[in-house]
């Protein structure tokens, strides 16, 4: 089963920044933070992963905190386009998606 | 680069036929994972699959489902006698290698069973 959890729903306003949370208190020292997101029914696109450093890639930066507990998803300028469900997976060898965090980007 | 490549994209059986389900990982990836997606419901994985072999098949349900990854040609995930709780929507992933790599989906196969 998943090792994340994440807020069911979120609302971000059209050019603002989303920051989605996700704790994950159990990662353990080999164990990856991996974010994916599925548009509709489509399959899941891959965002961004990180060990312990913060990340950042065209799409999105990843924050972990030191203790690894903890990370946010920012994607820095929110698009109608970014509405999705968004997956937190901790991960060593095989991804398990939990439940997710849908959000809503407002015109 | 092809994506991963899934097909069919819809696919219907009755009760009781068997369901045959393909995935063409993307070119250079040996590894391949399959999840399931009840309606309204997140992705359940199901089987991860490295050429011929089978690495983890915990989320496979015990009877009527299988899956291969031969050495040649598309992974199958196989779905003997469905049933109407079979319905679901069925992903493909594929990465270069199974530990800390991103894996690339497919856009599924939409399986009804009627």
């Amino acid at each position: 089963d998943a090792k994340t959890t994440q807020p069911p729903s979120m609302d971000c306003a059209e050019g603002r920044a989303a920051n989605l949370p996700c704790n994950h208190s159990t990662i353990s020292g080999n164990e990856y933070v991996y974010w994916y997101r599925q548009i509709h029914s489509q399959g899941p696109q891959y965002i961004i992963h990180g060990l312990k450093n913060n990340e950042t890639n065209e799409m999105a930066s990843l924050i972990i905190t030191e203790d690894r507990k903890s990370s946010t998803l920012i994607l820095p300028h929110a698009t109608l386009r970014d509405t999705a469900v968004y997956y937190c997976i901790v991960s060593g060898n095989q991804f398990y998606f939990g439940t997710g965090t849908s959000l809503t980007v407002i015109p | 680069n092809a994506g991963v490549m899934q097909n069919p994209r819809h696919l219907v059986r009755r009760r009781g036929q068997e369901a045959r389900l393909r995935c063409s990982p993307m070119k250079g990836h040996s590894h391949v994972y399959w999840y399931r997606q009840l309606p309204e419901e997140g992705l359940k994985f199901m089987v991860y699959l490295q050429k011929e072999n089978i690495i983890d098949e915990s989320g496979m349900p015990k009877e009527r489902f299988s899956a291969e990854f031969p050495k040649e040609g598309p992974s199958i995930l196989r779905i003997q006698q469905v049933v109407r709780g079979d319905s679901a929507a069925y992903f493909c992933a594929s990465s270069p290698s199974g530990m800390h790599t991103e894996a690339f989906f497919g856009q599924g196969t939409r399986l009804t069973v009627v």
